[in-house]
């Protein structure tokens, strides 16, 4: 079975513009989470999508937003980007529901630099 | 407030030696303790994953201990290889909720030199 691929891998945007990124999760996972990294932060949550709906949301204000199609690729966008968005983007995808925090894979991330 | 604390934050070790690596959390309720590899650049692979129940757990040269009593868990990388070095992190779930409450902690960067 193919990993998560996540597309594209890196990416460099200037402050005040917007940003899209996608996931396309293992063959037959539904759920899809998505996360940032920085350096000394560790992942924090952004939101997790189930069956096309955002089944939880973290911390991070309204910039930050995302979606799940019908085939359970995702794809998560952050408009007016500050340079403090520079971090590596991580998706996961899981089998099942987030009713229970089950096993995760995470696919490669997107390195997003806002110069 | 929960959290996940590991240490050291970076290590350096020679090829061949072995290594145990620290994490405490004061997480709770507890459901399950994960421990995960990430290459630089890359996302992380699952090494194990143990619950309340189980105090040890093996994957090839891994081994991950819990201790739930005093909310410590180690791993143990034994006869370590150059392709050992990256960054391990180790994540909490809280009782039985979804992805939006693991607890990450920020990690141990090992590096293994020839």
């Amino acid at each position: 079975k193919a990993g998560v691929t996540q597309t594209p891998r890196y990416l460099i945007k200037t402050r005040g513009q917007q940003v899209t990124l996608s996931c396309s999760p293992i063959s037959g996972h539904r759920s899809v989470s998505w996360y940032q990294q920085t350096p000394g932060q560790g992942l924090q949550f952004l939101f997790e999508y189930f069956s096309e709906t955002q089944r939880n949301k973290g911390n991070f204000p309204g910039r930050f937003s995302g979606r799940q199609f019908s085939n359970s690729r995702s794809e998560m966008n952050v408009s007016t980007l500050e340079l403090g968005d520079s971090a590596l983007y991580l998706c996961a995808s899981s089998p099942t529901t987030s009713g229970r925090a089950n096993e995760q894979y995470f696919g490669p991330g997107t390195r997003l630099t806002v110069t | 407030k929960n959290q996940v604390e590991q240490s050291p934050q970076s290590l350096i070790i020679l090829e061949g030696k072995n290594c145990t690596l620290q994490c405490n959390y004061t997480v709770s309720p507890f459901s399950n303790l994960r421990w995960y590899k990430q290459d630089t650049g890359r996302g992380p692979v699952s090494l194990t994953i143990m619950t309340f129940s189980e105090n040890t757990k093996s994957n090839g040269r891994y081994t991950a201990t819990l201790d739930a009593d005093t909310k410590q868990s180690s791993l143990h990388i034994t006869a370590s290889q150059l392709s050992d070095s990256a960054s391990y992190i180790c994540v909490v779930a809280p009782g039985l909720t979804g992805f939006q409450k693991l607890v990450f902690g920020t990690g141990t960067r090992l590096l293994v030199s020839p």
